[in-house]
């Protein structure tokens, strides 16, 4: 298994201002992954966190409001830019343990990031 | 696209009751399918999955079976405990070329009272 946490837990931001979130793992992984968790809704993935290359973002996300970076196999920040009041959400970090076939890949996830934008 | 239709909670039980949250999708080929449950202040936590029609994903008492004829993966547990109040989600990962993808339900928010 692997272990995720991520900084900050929670945050209230103003307005124009952006945040950047970390995730580490306690170990090395191939794959990493950003959610978001809007209230009353069910997750949605931002993007693939790629080793050594840009990140894939899903339809809807683009890389100017949400810059990722994934320097090493083991940590991602995902930054959130410009916040507007529809920015606020829980962010979770989630990463897929390279053993075994792909398709039999477990993801786990980390604690989440409350963000709140005033 | 794929996607995850759950039941609408919130859900509220007592001690012992017996639970069963519905979980139907839609997707092409033969997906994944999971159970996540996020306990109050914490990350998803996978509780259980099926990777084949008619497998059955059992854990901690929780059990779900994949249906294929019916597109579904109920999850039941006979006899709920307060420690299972949660936020339970269904999700499936399609047997495509992106298959380390997960596409979620909205989630089912489980109280069980004492």
């Amino acid at each position: 298994s692997a272990v995720i946490s991520q900084k900050p837990s929670r945050d209230i931001c103003q307005r124009g201002t952006s945040l950047t979130i970390q995730c580490q793992v306690d170990s090395q992984v191939t794959m990493m992954f950003w959610y978001r968790q809007q209230p009353g809704q069910s997750l949605t993935l931002i993007a693939t966190a790629n080793q050594g290359s840009e990140a894939t973002y899903e339809s809807g996300f683009v890389i100017d409001k949400f810059p990722i970076s994934r320097p090493n196999l083991t940590f991602s920040t995902l930054t959130v830019s410009n916040m507007s009041p529809e920015d606020s959400s829980i962010y979770l970090c989630s990463a897929s343990h390279p053993s075994g076939t792909r398709i039999n890949n477990e993801q786990f996830f980390g604690p989440g990031t409350r963000l709140t934008v005033l | 696209g794929n996607s995850v239709t759950q039941m609408e909670g919130p859900v509220t039980l007592s001690e012992e009751a017996f639970l069963t949250i519905n979980c139907t999708y839609t997707a092409t080929g033969y997906p994944s399918l999971f159970w996540y449950v996020q306990y109050p202040g914490e990350g998803l936590q996978l509780l259980l999955k099926a990777t084949k029609a008619d497998d059955k994903g059992s854990n901690k008492g929780f059990e779900a079976t994949y249906r294929k004829e019916t597109t579904s993966f109920h999850l039941e547990k006979g006899s709920v405990q307060v420690s299972d109040s949660a936020v339970y989600f269904c999700a499936l990962r399609g047997s495509g070329g992106s298959n380390y993808k997960l596409t979620f339900g909205k989630g089912t928010l489980l109280t069980v009272n004492p």
